[in-house]
């Protein structure tokens, strides 16, 4: 069955450090991939997507990620974090309809 | 900037009592799903409209949920009865036919006692 693995749950990174969240998804063709945002009781924000093309997208609030095929990844990254970034997040793949991984709950220390 | 509407935002039921949730997506999405989020995971895909028809409702508890999008436009997810282990975050997400972006709600936070 496809899936999409996150292997962290929880991420602590000192506020303007560097981040890296990882994804790992499971199918054969390019899927489409997502990162999503969730501040606490709040909805789904899409930080960015990749559906072919170049393979590093830019997203919303300084947040990239690179699509890497031969290791099955999509890890969403940011150059400096900052303390408003504290929130889950959670990469998806869209098949037939959206897959979402576990999440990766992340924490910014001052 | 156009949003997904869902209400209420917080519910406390107890078991095997009935409740409903409302959802209505941002204007001129034809697509809608709702999605169970349970503490801890992700969402998971219960119920998804195109216009007014199901198109998918292989997860949908059959047994105790229904959902209806009568005119196509909002929606309504029911338990009856609920149970304990229904506890979640319900959310509702649309988009645009055909389009792999979908746009979540804030979700309503259901506790059954």
């Amino acid at each position: 069955a496809q899936s999409v693995t996150q292997p962290d749950i929880h991420i602590t990174v000192s506020e303007g450090a560097s981040l890296e969240l990882r994804c790992n998804y499971s199918y054969g063709a390019t899927p489409y991939l997502f990162w999503y945002v969730q501040s606490p009781g709040q909805g789904l924000q899409l930080l960015l997507k990749y559906f072919s093309g170049d393979t590093l997208v830019q997203g919303i609030k300084g947040f990239e990620a690179e699509f890497k095929r031969s290791q099955s990844s999509f890890n969403l990254r940011k150059p400096s974090v900052h303390w408003s970034d504290a929130a889950e997040y959670f990469c998806a793949w869209y098949g037939n309809k959206l897959v979402f991984g576990a999440g990766t709950i992340l924490r910014v220390k001052s | 900037e156009a949003e997904v509407a869902q209400s209420p935002r917080y519910k406390i039921t107890e078991k095997s009592q009935a409740v409903a949730f409302w959802c209505d997506p941002i204007s001129g999405h034809a697509t809608l799903y709702w999605y169970r989020q349970i503490l801890g995971q992700g969402p998971e895909l219960l119920v998804q409209f195109q216009d007014e028809s199901v198109v998918d409702d292989s997860q949908l508890p059959k047994d105790r949920f229904s959902a209806e999008r009568l005119k196509g436009v909002d929606s309504t997810l029911k338990i009856q009865p609920a149970e304990l282990g229904d506890s979640a975050m319900y959310l509702c997400a649309s988009s645009f036919p055909e389009s792999y972006e979908q746009y979540f709600g804030p979700g309503t936070r259901l506790t059954v006692t």
